[in-house]
């Protein structure tokens, strides 16, 4: 049983371009989390979302983020017009579906690396 | 609002325990979790309780939580140097948002 899978693994960018970074969740799981973190930073929930619906984006910066996860396939976070500031490991996790076993639990991906030029 | 904070270094022997520690503010936190990363690696799950426990033994590990203090820890026995990493708390609600809340993690060092 594959885990939570994510590419690419790192990511270079110049400013102003778009990064796609693409994770597909664990096979069984309906639930993707997106989280940013900054070096020697923890963690940062960015947004929340199901098949075909957000949930939760209360993280996400209002302008130039975007996340989707569609009826097939993996789900995308995009950034358009990148910045430095944007420099940063994105993480997705995935979880069981509510109600169902280990739903408390939210399972990693390694991560895709973004770095701005 | 939410806050989980740790300690940001900890160095110990090989062989000896370690315990890591973890305060947060949120008195609804439901679950509480111990991930480990690994330089340029993912988060790996280690182990988590939830809130109407005090304690969780796992192999190694053992999860304390004071829930009055709102203060968690995690104890590593017979600290191997594969144990070096760093060590987030997190936190969440049992509610419809799902977030995670992580701490700034504990950088463990294990010296042979």
């Amino acid at each position: 049983n594959a885990g939570v899978m994510q590419n690419p693994r790192h990511l270079v960018r110049r400013r102003g371009q778009e990064a796609r970074l693409r994770c597909s969740p664990m096979k069984g799981h309906s639930h993707v989390y997106w989280y940013r973190q900054l070096p020697e930073e923890g963690l940062k929930f960015m947004v929340y979302l199901q098949k075909e619906n957000i949930i939760d984006e209360s993280g996400m910066p209002k302008e130039r983020f975007s996340a989707e996860f569609p009826k097939e396939g993996p789900s995308i976070l995009r950034i358009q017009q990148v910045v430095r500031g944007d420099s940063a490991a994105y993480f997705c996790a995935s979880s069981p579906p509510v109600g169902g076993k280990g739903q408390e639990t939210q399972y990693f991906g390694p991560g895709t690396r973004l770095l701005v030029l | 609002g939410e806050d989980v904070e740790q300690s940001l270094f900890l160095s110990v022997r090989e062989g000896d325990s370690s315990v890591i520690n973890c305060t947060y503010t949120d008195s609804s936190s439901t679950y509480l979790y111990w991930y480990k990363q690994e330089p340029g690696a993912g988060l790996q799950l280690l182990t988590y309780i939830f809130s109407n426990m005090d304690m969780k033994q796992d192999q190694r590990l053992t999860v304390l939580l004071n829930k009055k203090d709102k203060h968690l820890s995690l104890r590593i026995a017979d600290t191997q140097t594969g144990d070096s990493a760093i060590y987030f708390c997190a936190e969440t609600r049992d509610t419809g948002r799902r977030a995670l809340t992580f701490g700034s993690g504990t950088r463990l060092q294990v010296q042979p």
